[in-house]
């Protein structure tokens, strides 16, 4: 069984600073991990995705997400929030199998100006 | 370009009535899926279809009923829609070999029963 656990369900930043979105994950196989990203009233957009290859993966619009075999986490990271970065989150985990998606619960992104 | 297209985009019906959602995408991919996303954002798949073929199919009221044409459409139908069925339905696609190939999804079909 494979499972994803987003630990946060709602975070807020200040415009210009750090943006971390935590993501655990539970897999028997060697995981293919995901960030998507969507917008109010939009489909879901991929943010970035990694695939056993680097373990740091750099995204679309400046996001990147390091993978932590020794930590099962994919925390997904900005240095600096934009407000059009305001969205919910989705960290999302391929087992054997590209139709075998797990979806975490996703975390919703504030941006404060 | 849109990838992965999906129509109507918004839909309002009554309880009782019968409705389709259509997809089509034009990416080559061989695989196709139905999701829904509840109120609370949480995604669940409903059915994916590889090469027309019904490969997942989730514990699913048989009032849904996807059909594939072919590889490039998956629709889905619901019969006798309830209040229930009220929520947002993505359509998706991907390559089916090979772990980590990337799931395209469409814009969503926002369903509402009244």
């Amino acid at each position: 069984a494979q499972s994803v656990t987003q630990l946060d369900s709602h975070v807020s930043v200040s415009e210009g600073t750090p943006v971390l979105l935590r993501c655990n994950y539970s897999s028997s196989y060697s995981p293919s991990l995901f960030w998507y990203v969507q917008h109010p009233n939009k489909g879901l957009q991929l943010l970035l995705k990694y695939t056993s290859a680097a373990t740091l993966v750099k995204g679309i619009n400046g996001f990147e997400a390091e993978f932590k075999k020794s930590e099962t986490s994919f925390h997904l990271t900005k240095p600096s929030a934009h407000m059009s970065d305001a969205a919910e989150y989705f960290c999302v985990l391929s087992g054997a199998g590209s139709y075998q998606l797990t979806f975490g619960k996703g975390t919703k992104l504030s941006v404060i100006p | 370009d849109t990838a992965v297209s999906q129509t109507p985009k918004y839909l309002v019906t009554q309880m009782g009535n019968d409705k389709s959602i259509k997809c089509e995408q034009n990416l080559g991919h061989d695989t196709m899926y139905w999701y829904k996303q509840d109120s609370k954002k949480f995604l669940k798949i409903m059915f994916s279809y590889n090469n027309k073929e019904l490969i997942i199919n989730e514990t699913v009221p048989n009032r849904f009923s996807p059909k594939s044409p072919d590889k490039a459409h998956l629709n889905l139908h619901i019969n006798s829609l309830e209040l229930g069925d009220s929520a947002v339905y993505f359509c998706a696609s991907s390559f089916s070999q090979g772990a980590g190939n990337t799931i395209y999804f469409g814009e969503g079909s926002w369903l509402t029963v009244v």
